[in-house]
């Protein structure tokens, strides 16, 4: 079975900085890209970043350009999204997602459970 | 921009629903259906306009193609009333994007 885990949210400054991390299991990770997705409580869901499955290409919504960055170890299963110059408006739950080729142009599934960023003082 | 409609379609249960999204620019067949219940992740539910994915009961279907698309639920069943997005990813990059989101309630 195909699963996604992340962990690393938490409360935060304006202006601090997170790194999320999403565990994947059940599949070959290096064979598939995957996102970061994220919902304001109560709001619609925004694809925020991708990542190819080699790695070598990513790419970012431009609402986070500049301030997040995705990368991958794919030698540990593992998905990553660095958050910076954290703003209220980034409080969200942030998901993890399974693309189903290497390249990002593709439905998502499945989705990990998702971890909730509160960006607050 | 993806746009769907109703943002809120009231239905009771047994009786049929039809979703409605639209999208600015034509994405051929890149679309997909999610299924998102209060507290859980998104499940999909069709992609590729009209596949249903695996284990996703018959009563789900999908069509359109271009800028028009339509998720049919055939007959509501208690476990149906969720919020449906679509989301589009043909125009890529730089990025996908997901409908603003159709919550179907009890009638």
């Amino acid at each position: 079975e195909e699963q996604l885990l992340e962990s690393g949210g938490g409360l935060v400054q304006p202006g601090g900085s997170l790194r999320l991390s999403c565990a994947a299991s059940g599949f070959t990770f290096h064979t598939y890209a995957m996102s970061w997705v994220r919902q304001v409580p109560g709001k619609g869901l925004e694809w925020v970043s991708g990542i190819s499955g080699s790695g070598g290409s990513t790419y970012y919504a431009d609402s986070v350009k500049g301030r997040f960055t995705i990368s991958r170890d794919n030698s540990k299963n593992t998905l990553y999204l660095e958050v910076k110059s954290l703003r209220a408006e980034d409080t969200a739950v942030y998901y993890c997602a399974k693309h189903q080729l290497a390249h990002p142009y593709n439905w998502f599934d499945p989705w990990g459970q998702g971890t909730l960023v509160t960006v607050s003082s | 921009v993806m746009t769907q409609t109703p943002a809120t379609l009231s239905v009771s249960p047994g009786e049929g629903a039809t979703l409605s999204c639209r999208t600015s620019d034509t994405v051929g067949s890149n679309l997909a259906w999610y299924q998102q219940k209060p507290g859980q992740a998104p499940r999909l539910l069709i992609y590729g306009a009209s596949t249903r994915a695996t284990g996703i009961p018959a009563r789900f279907s999908g069509s359109g193609s271009g800028t028009e698309f339509t998720l049919t639920i055939s007959s509501l069943q208690s476990e149906d009333f969720a919020v449906y997005y679509c989301l589009q990813y043909k125009n890529w990059p730089p990025m996908l994007t997901f409908g603003g989101g159709t919550k179907v309630e009890i009638k």
